[in-house]
């Protein structure tokens, strides 16, 4: 079990669906992070949000759309997905304060058919 | 950019200790390293993090060099549940006066195999 929980675990969707990923933590942490993860790669850093704003987008397509109703909510808004964006999506939390550690939801397994 | 090298893979028996060593020779003074593990289908979990000393916790240990050009992450007494790929990862600074926005670079570890 994690602190940082992510829904769903599983998600199938086609290329002209929308839907969306959700992320919850209650630790008062003040950043919050997307990652993508492929198979027997480390994680890719997409979005981070620091005091609800984005603060970094690491040129993520536009088909990708991050919101952060609040400190403790992380949406990640999926449409028009292409097949190459099959992955594991995790998001991660942390105090925000210099040095201090991520801490990673188990993620949720995208796969677009 | 700092960046990280770590073997592909090791081997450890069960109840040994895993020495696991990770280059970072281009770190820079004010950056950190963490260490992470990352279980079949589950997310990063922290383990540990450092900046010049030796640290310690109730999962493992890190030895820093004293020219913090490389680390040794110790798991005192490795099980099973050990098992994992095991991440060495140092944070860069992206952005002048944006606060603590950094973000992580991630090497691509070493899978970790406790054997009975």
């Amino acid at each position: 079990d994690t602190e940082v929980t992510q829904t769903p675990k599983h998600l199938v969707m086609g290329m002209t669906n929308k839907k969306s990923l959700k992320c919850e933590q209650h630790m008062g942490h003040r950043a919050m992070y997307w990652y993508k993860q492929k198979a027997k790669k480390p994680p890719e850093l997409m979005f981070v949000y620091s005091y609800e704003k984005l603060s970094i987008n690491e040129s993520v397509p536009s088909r990708f759309s991050p919101e952060c109703p609040n400190s403790s909510l992380l949406n990640l808004h999926l449409h028009a997905l292409q097949p190459e964006d099959s992955a594991l999506y995790l998001c991660a939390s942390s105090h925000g304060l210099r040095g201090s550690p991520l801490h990673f939801g188990n993620g949720t397994r995208l796969t677009v058919t | 950019d700092a960046k990280t090298t770590q073997p592909p893979s090791m081997d450890c028996a069960e109840g040994r200790a895993a020495n696991l060593p990770c280059n970072h020779s281009t770190i820079s003074g004010n950056e950190y390293v963490y260490w992470y593990r990352q279980i079949h289908s589950q997310g990063p979990q922290y383990i540990i993090h450092g900046l010049k000393n030796n640290e310690t916790n109730e999962m493992a240990s890190l030895i820093i060099t004293e020219d913090r050009k490389s680390s040794t992450l110790i798991l005192p007494h490795a099980t099973l549940r050990d098992t994992a790929v095991y991440y060495c990862i140092v944070r860069e600074r992206v952005n002048e006066g944006a606060g603590n926005n950094r973000k992580l670079i991630w090497g691509l570890g070493t899978s970790l195999a406790v054997n009975p």
